[in-house]
């Protein structure tokens, strides 16, 4: 069974500073891999996704996740961080079985910029 | 605009009661799933269901229903069977056709059960 693990489970930042949020997925065939960003309260907002093609992917508010096969990981980062840019960051993988897709989603890391 | 919709954004129930979460979208997407969230343990799968009429059990169905009569619609009950229902749940939908499998979420419900 696919599983995906955030071994962060909160990290603090400087305003202005970069910023790299790991995540590691386990599954046997290539993957689809998704970032997703959760405000307090609120649902969660697609960031970037990967499904084959140029491992460096960019997304939404100057995000960028890199795949690397060799490693199962597909870490999350962006060059400076903005305060807006506190919340809840997830991880997830997209695997299919019997004509089924199913997403698992990591545990989460949250991110607190500070001044 | 379109997208998805979840109503109440808090709810209250009496231990004992079941509960009815709703969710709608107007994307078109085939595709809708029920999560449920607690602190420090992410996104967990309750039901989700890929066509109208057919709904298939997630990681944490005991204790919830949910029933697919039209493709805009699947609700979530939550019954008095459900041992710890007091939690965030998020309703997603995705498109699946064109080969993405991206989902899109709605603001979530709160429910609390005293």
């Amino acid at each position: 069974a696919q599983s995906v693990t955030q071994p962060d489970i909160h990290i603090t930042v400087s305003e202005g500073a970069s910023l790299e949020l790991r995540c590691n997925y386990s599954y046997g065939a290539t993957p689809y891999l998704f970032w997703y960003v959760q405000s307090p309260g609120q649902g969660l907002q697609l960031l970037l996704k990967y499904f084959s093609g140029d491992t460096l992917v960019q997304g939404i508010k100057g995000f960028e996740a890199e795949f690397k096969r060799s490693q199962s990981s597909f870490n999350l980062r962006k060059p400076s961080v903005h305060w807006s840019d506190a919340a809840e960051y997830f991880c997830a993988v997209v695997a299919f079985s019997g004509g089924y897709q199913k997403v698992t989603f990591g545990t989460g890391t949250k991110l607190q910029v500070i001044p | 605009d379109g997208g998805i919709t979840q109503s109440p954004k808090y709810l209250f129930r009496k231990e004992g009661q079941n509960v009815t979460l709703s969710c709608e979208q107007n994307l078109n997407h085939d595709a809708m799933y029920w999560y449920r969230q607690d602190p420090g343990q992410g996104l967990r799968l309750i039901y989700y269901s890929q066509i109208v009429n057919d709904f298939q059990k997630g990681d944490i169905a005991e204790g919830y229903s949910v029933s697919r009569e039209k493709k805009e619609s699947f609700p979530l009950t939550v019954t008095s069977a459900q041992k710890n229902p007091t939690a965030f749940y998020l309703c997603a939908s995705s498109i699946d056709r064109d080969g993405t499998y991206e989902q899109y979420f709605g603001p979530g419900t709160r429910l609390t059960v005293t």
